[in-house]
């Protein structure tokens, strides 16, 4: 069982909006805190943000800080990615990664297998 | 931001060699330092946090070491399913940053 997948990619405008969404399974998703994580094609890992367990407290890179809005729906097991005013340097894949906020020092796992996002004209 | 240096940036090894991944961050992290491999197309997958935990599942050729700023991996007896990018990422503060990878190739 795959525990996290990712759906809402694909190829949007410069200056649009796309909602990525990631279904949990097979864990305590309401006791995780969840993050984003974006790979630009052939590039490394950049973290987006972060939202913990309830919902209550949000973070995000500066990069993107006023135009994606992370949220969670913890009776639908999903994390959520609101993503408004894309650029073409947003174009990457998408990651939800989740970390048990009991285990102290904030292990990345699980992983989704990531959606692509593609903004070009 | 907490800059994290890996080196080398990339690696060519043998099967059955012993390698050593170095991680450098800016400032002191205390050991909130977590290891992945990246195969390609695929997701990271988390090798060790906190420094030198190893996750369930991963085989014990895999060790990590250090703290404050100075972190290795350590892959002893290569494997040819070991050959990947791996990076690192510190956890101490936000933005949590990743090292920017070494690949690991034949």
């Amino acid at each position: 069982e795959v525990p996290l997948v990712e759906s809402g990619g694909g190829l949007v405008q410069p200056g649009g909006s796309l909602r990525l969404s990631c279904t949990a399974s097979g864990f305590a998703f309401r006791s995780y805190w969840m993050h984003w994580v974006r790979q630009a094609p052939g590039k490394g890992l950049v973290w987006v943000s972060r939202i913990n367990n309830d919902g209550s407290s949000t973070l995000y890179a500066d990069s993107v800080k006023g135009r994606f809005t992370i949220s969670r729906d913890n009776a639908k097991n999903t994390l959520y990615l609101q993503m408004n005013s894309l650029r073409a340097e947003d174009t990457a894949v998408y990651y939800c990664v989740g970390h048990d906020f009991w285990s102290g020092y904030v292990p990345f796992d699980p992983w989704g297998q990531g959606t692509l996002v593609t903004v070009s004209s | 931001d907490i800059q994290l240096t890996q080196s080398p940036s990339s690696l060519s090894a043998s099967v059955g060699d012993s390698v050593t991944i170095t991680c450098r961050a800016s400032q002191t992290i205390n050991i909130y330092l977590n290891w992945f491999q990246q195969k390609p197309g695929k997701a990271p997958s988390l090798l060790i946090s906190a420094a030198s935990s190893l996750q369930s599942g991963v085989p014990t050729r895999f060790s990590g070491s250090g703290s404050g700023t100075d972190f290795t991996l350590t892959i002893s007896s290569l494997q040819p399913e070991d050959f990947a990018t791996y990076y690192c990422q510190q956890t101490y503060t936000t933005p949590y940053t990743f090292g920017q990878g070494t690949k690991l190739e034949i």
